[in-house]
């Protein structure tokens, strides 16, 4: 049973260029979360979305960012025009039920340059 | 919004010696989860409390949920080097609040 699946691991971006990042949820999870972690900073709550449907983007910045969850394939979070500031890692985590606890990829270590 | 502050920031221990974190939340929580990253990884879940008061053990870790849900703690005793990484607390603000909200964790060396 693969865990939450989440490529590439590492990603280097120059500025301006467009970052997609990809997660696969764990089987039978239909809740994926992101977040964003800088060094020595806890994560950040970006958006939550379910099959096809974003429930929370509250955390997420109004332009550049997007986020999708299609009904196949992995979910997606797009960064347009990439800064240095985007700089981070960023993670996904899956659940089955929205109260559940959260299983956690293993990142994309995002660098801009 | 929700915030969720933890303390110590880092805490350092001789190898044998105890551990505690805690973290406090600015709103009632309707549980809260603690989760383990180990540098360089990825946060893993270590467990979730959901009702006033509970404590639950896993081994040498004791975790508790405040009378009033907005506080919870995480001890460890007799720490090891396999305890090193850093604990994080989040919680859950409820059924219209959807995002679990992360306190900055407490990073853990043990010192062998």
């Amino acid at each position: 049973n693969a865990g939450v699946m989440q490529n590439p691991r590492h990603l280097v971006r120059r500025r301006g260029q467009e970052a997609r990042l990809r997660c696969s949820p764990m089987k039978g999870h239909s809740h994926v979360y992101w977040y964003r972690q800088l060094p020595e900073e806890g994560l950040k709550f970006m958006v939550y979305l379910q099959k096809e449907n974003i429930i929370d983007e509250s955390g997420m910045p109004k332009e550049r960012f997007s986020a999708e969850f299609p009904k196949e394939g992995p979910s997606i979070l797009r960064i347009q025009q990439v800064v240095r500031g985007d700089s981070a890692a960023y993670f996904c985590a899956s659940s089955p039920e929205h109260n559940y606890g959260y299983t956690f990829g293993s990142g994309t270590r995002l660098t801009v340059v | 919004g929700q915030q969720v502050m933890q303390i110590p920031q880092y805490q350092h221990v001789q190898e044998g010696e105890d551990f505690t974190t805690y973290c406090n939340s600015s709103t009632t929580l309707s549980n809260i989860q603690w989760y383990k990253q180990r540098p360089g990884g990825h946060p893993v879940f270590l467990i979730q409390l959901v009702k006033s008061g509970e404590v639950k053990k896993q081994k040498r870790l004791t975790f508790q949920f405040g009378e009033a849900k907005k506080n919870s703690s995480l001890h460890i005793t007799a720490t090891q080097t396999t305890d090193v990484g850093t604990y994080f607390c989040a919680g859950d603000g409820g059924s219209s609040n959807y995002k679990l909200t992360f306190g900055k964790g407490t990073l853990l060396t043990v010192n062998p």
